[in-house]
């Protein structure tokens, strides 16, 4: 099993709509919990981190379910510049903690 | 503030050619450093991470080697470049104890 777990996607859906999606881990010990956005061929830059009582930072929305082992982004009143790939990353505990792991991405189209 | 530098930002090389891909950070000291590759369409794969000079953890075994002759210098090679070794590069740094990434440019290897 792969440590860190994306729906490839793609998910098409047209401005305004809502979207969400998830991503799961297999170390029940992992403690932080972030998403990427990475546009084309670009570096992936920080979007938000996930606390555990969940977060909120505009239309967008993280979630971290421990009992499930998954986070998940929720994107609100979805713009035609959110388009991009939406990674998520785990840093495991104890002697791996400098080990940052990305998921493989979900790839969001935005279409008008 | 600080910065991170990475190049080049394009490099074409033949296979069985030497690699060197150099990665440097100003503004911060004893920064964790991290080389990713992302094939085309795909998520980020961890190379290799450093949490101080001389320290390197390999998570793939492949044809690649890094080193960090000093501390804010990261340094990604190759003696002989496979195809397969193709891809975009992206070094990284973050604060120790913090998780947050901060993303070089790039660099876009193609092997042929």
């Amino acid at each position: 099993r792969k440590e860190v777990e994306q729906d490839p996607g793609p998910f098409n859906v047209p401005e305004g709509a809502t979207v969400a999606f998830n991503c799961t881990y297999s170390n029940s010990a992992s403690q932080s919990f972030f998403w990427y956005r990475q546009d084309c061929r670009k570096e992936p830059k920080l979007l938000m981190s996930v606390y555990s009582s969940g977060n909120e930072d505009g239309r967008f929305t993280a979630q971290l379910n421990r009992a499930s082992q998954y986070i998940s982004l929720l994107i609100r009143d979805s713009k035609l510049s959110d388009s991009a790939t939406y990674l998520c990353v785990v840093r495991p505990v104890g002697s791996s903690a400098s080990k940052i792991i990305f998921g493989s991405g979900t790839r969001l189209s935005i279409r008008p | 503030s600080q910065t991170i530098h990475q190049w080049p930002a394009t490099l074409v090389q033949p296979v069985g050619s030497p690699l060197s891909l150099e990665c440097t950070v100003e503004g911060t000291s004893n920064p964790n450093l991290y080389w990713y590759r992302q094939a085309a369409g795909r998520g980020l794969q961890l190379l290799f991470y450093s949490v101080g000079i001389g320290q390197i953890s390999s998570e793939v075994p492949q044809n690649l080697s890094a080193s960090r002759p000093q501390d804010r210098q990261f340094i990604l090679s190759s003696k002989k470049l496979l195809l397969s070794d193709s891809g975009f590069y992206l070094c990284a740094w973050s604060v120790r104890g913090v998780e947050k990434l901060f993303f070089g440019s790039g660099t876009q290897l193609s092997v042929l």
